[in-house]
């Protein structure tokens, strides 16, 4: 079975600081991979996505992926209490469905 | 760009009565679009995947008499769900597939609509 593993937090993190957030997977064969944050009582929306191994950064996000370990990050630089959130990892394991993780809620704390 | 919606935004029905969700994606055309339920704390749960033209395609578990899915056109699927009962109250989100260029590749990627927040009483 396809699994995508989060830790389920809450990670709480300083404003100012940088907040690490980590997922594994179980599918070798995956090729692209999505970061997206969930406020409380709202949908989904996109931070970004990855394919190649490396960082690939946009604004005080970067996501990092190793393919060989299986595992991709997010990063938040400069972290504000607006951050705070659900942050869901999702995998696309060459088919038409995402396989999403269970999340990691992230505090930012003044 | 990418830009979904869902209509309604929230209901509230009696039991017994059908409830029709709208999913649009505004500004691109969607082959695919997928129906997502997600309970109060708990982690999205994928129902079905919407196919244009074609029959949906449903997860392992979920009802397909009761949920029903059109996808009748590129930009507008359809979750109704037929005489709901007190435990069909959650939060119903679509997704649309989009492609997503960054970095030189092309990326098919799942924007989500505002979601539909069903109540049946």
């Amino acid at each position: 079975q396809k699994e995508v593993e989060q830790n389920s937090g809450p990670l709480s993190v300083p404003e100012g600081a940088i907040a690490s957030l980590n997922c594994t997977y179980s599918d070798r064969g995956s090729q692209s991979f999505f970061w997206y944050r969930q406020y409380s009582g709202k949908s989904p929306e996109l931070i970004m996505f990855i394919y190649s191994n490396g960082d690939k950064e946009d604004g005080r996000f970067t996501a990092q992926l190793n393919k060989a370990s299986q595992y991709v990050s997010l990063l938040i630089r400069d972290s504000q209490p607006s951050d705070s959130a659900t942050y869901l990892c999702a995998v696309n394991p060459n088919t038409d469905k995402l396989i999403f993780g269970t999340g990691t809620r992230l505090q930012v704390f003044p | 760009g990418a830009v979904v919606s869902q209509h309604p935004s929230w209901v509230i029905c009696k039991s017994g009565t059908s409830v029709k969700i709208e999913c649009r994606s505004l500004d691109f055309q969607a082959t695919t679009m997928f129906w997502y339920r997600q309970f109060p704390k708990q982690s999205l749960m994928l129902m079905a995947t919407s196919n244009e033209g074609s029959k949906a395609t449903y997860e392992q578990g979920v009802e397909k008499d009761k949920f029903l899915i059109n996808h009748a056109s590129l930009t507008l699927s359809t979750l109704t769900v037929t005489s709901a009962h007190p435990e069909d109250s959650s939060f119903y989100i679509c997704s649309a597939r989009d492609w997503s260029s960054g970095g030189g590749a092309d990326t098919d990627t799942q924007y989500f609509g505002p979601g539909t927040r069903l109540t049946v009483l």
